[in-house]
């Protein structure tokens, strides 16, 4: 399975600011994800990472808002930028689709916790 | 649209029973489909992965079925424990741009 490091696992930030969350997978992955889990809820995709270019967003997310990058085959970040109470989610990074296997099993990071005061 | 639907919401059952949770899909054209685990303010650890060539599998006490025909997946526990306390996720992959939607989850407690 593919090991994925995100960081930080939890922070708490003032309205207004802004907070990048990072992603480190231990192999070269074809795509990565950006998913919001508002508390109680199920995963909502924010966007697709694209390596070397501009990220997809899903309908109702902006770039703005949750700026994107993905500089290589392993590493992603995530901004959530002026923040506010209703961002205070979790925050997960996933991978899918390692360069070396055939697989398309879907591995997960432990998530970041963001809670807006 | 395609939607992936969880059914019970929540499940207690004592030490040692069988857990069965469902999930069901609307659009049976699916890639794959996976069960994933989340233990409470976590990520989620995979569970299975089955292909949509494939019935079923296996690991350990964990066995997931798959009827593309019904648009139905079944997650079986074996003798549930405490440690299988948690809420138990399905997900689906509609299309080969490797996105996943999910159900709401399942969240289990197993009773000592």
């Amino acid at each position: 399975s593919a090991v994925i490091s995100q960081k930080p696992s939890r922070d708490i930030c003032q309205r207004g600011t802004s907070l990048t969350i990072q992603c480190q997978v231990d192999s070269q992955v074809t795509m990565m994800f950006w998913y919001r889990q508002q508390p109680g809820q199920s995963l909502t995709l924010i966007a697709t990472a694209n390596q070397g270019s501009e990220a997809t967003y899903e309908s109702g997310f902006v770039i703005d808002k949750f700026p994107i990058s993905r500089p290589n085959l392993t590493f992603s970040t995530l901004t959530v930028s002026n923040l506010s109470p209703e961002d205070s989610s979790i925050y997960l990074c996933s991978v899918a689709g390692r360069v070396t296997e055939a697989n398309t099993e879907a591995f997960f990071g432990q998530g970041t916790r963001l809670t807006v005061v | 649209k395609q939607e992936v639907t969880q059914i019970p919401a929540a499940l207690s059952v004592p030490e040692g029973e069988n857990l069965v949770l469902n999930c069901s899909f609307t659009d049976s054209a699916i890639y794959n489909l996976q069960w994933f685990r989340q233990d409470p303010g976590k990520g989620l650890t995979s569970l299975l992965l089955i292909q949509s060539s494939q019935r079923e599998q296996t690991s350990g006490r964990l066995n997931a079925s798959l009827d593309k025909s019904s648009g139905r997946s079944t997650l079986y526990i074996a003798a549930s424990q405490p440690g299988d306390s948690a809420t138990y996720l399905c997900a689906v992959r509609f299309s080969n741009d490797y996105k996943l939607s999910f159900g709401a989850g399942t969240t289990v407690t197993v009773r000592a």
